[in-house]
């Protein structure tokens, strides 16, 4: 049990499907991060929330939109993706990113397949 | 910029010796290091961490080593078990990339019985 909780687990969707990857924290942590995690590369940071508000969007296609609606839970709905978009995506959280150091701990994961 | 790697993406050793993964950096302004473990089926977990005013840092049979000379950090876990076989990470962050971290690739360490 890490503390993040990442649902579904597995998701296969086609491309003009709409679905949302949910990830919830019982840590008490005011962070929380999205990261894409493809075969073979290091892992990418998607989107960061600070206290409910976004702080970083690292170029990430519109097709991905997150929603933080408090500081425990976030959402990453999907859109018209792309084949490419295949992946692990990783939801992570963090006390507080203002200090910077500090470990950030992962969920399970969402291992997504767009057919 | 900064970027992680780490020198070899496979690491086979013979159960109970020790293992060590290595990990370069590019930003000698990195100020805050992770190790991560992942294993299959699972998001990385949190194994120890090092602040750049150490040089070493110890805990349950893993220990971190930070040279900021060259700018290389390793993972040393003593008396590897089957348990570990799994992908280790390093990570680092440094402030004034906005205190998000940056991820190395990643080694798979395998344990043979």
């Amino acid at each position: 049990e890490t503390g993040v909780t990442q649902t579904p687990r597995h998701l296969v969707m086609g491309m003009t499907n709409k679905k949302s990857l949910k990830c919830e924290q019982h840590l008490g942590h005011n962070a929380m991060y999205w990261y894409k995690q493809s075969a073979k590369k290091p892992l990418e940071l998607m989107f960061v929330y600070n206290f409910k508000e976004q702080t970083e969007n690292n170029s990430v296609p519109s097709r991905f939109s997150p929603e933080c609606p408090n500081s425990s839970h976030l959402f990453l709905h999907l859109h018209t993706l792309q084949p490419e978009d295949s992946a692990l995506y990783l939801c992570a959280s963090s006390q507080d990113p203002g200090t910077g150091n500090q470990p950030q701990h992962f969920g399970d994961g969402t291992r997504l397949s767009i057919l | 910029g900064e970027s992680v790697g780490l020198h070899l993406p496979t690491l086979s050793v013979q159960e109970g010796d020790n293992s060590i993964i290595n990990c370069a950096y590019s930003n000698s302004a990195s100020d805050y290091f992770i190790w991560y473990k992942q294993e299959s089926g699972k998001g990385p977990q949190f194994i120890i961490d090092i602040r750049s005013n150490m040089d070493k840092r110890q805990g349950q049979r893993v220990t971190v080593l930070l040279n900021k000379t060259v700018k290389h950090l390793s993972l040393q876990i003593a008396a590897t078990q089957p348990g570990d076989s799994a992908v280790y990470f390093c990570a680092g962050l440094h402030h004034n990339a906005g205190n998000m971290l940056t991820f190395g690739g990643g080694t798979r360490l395998m344990v043979k019985p």
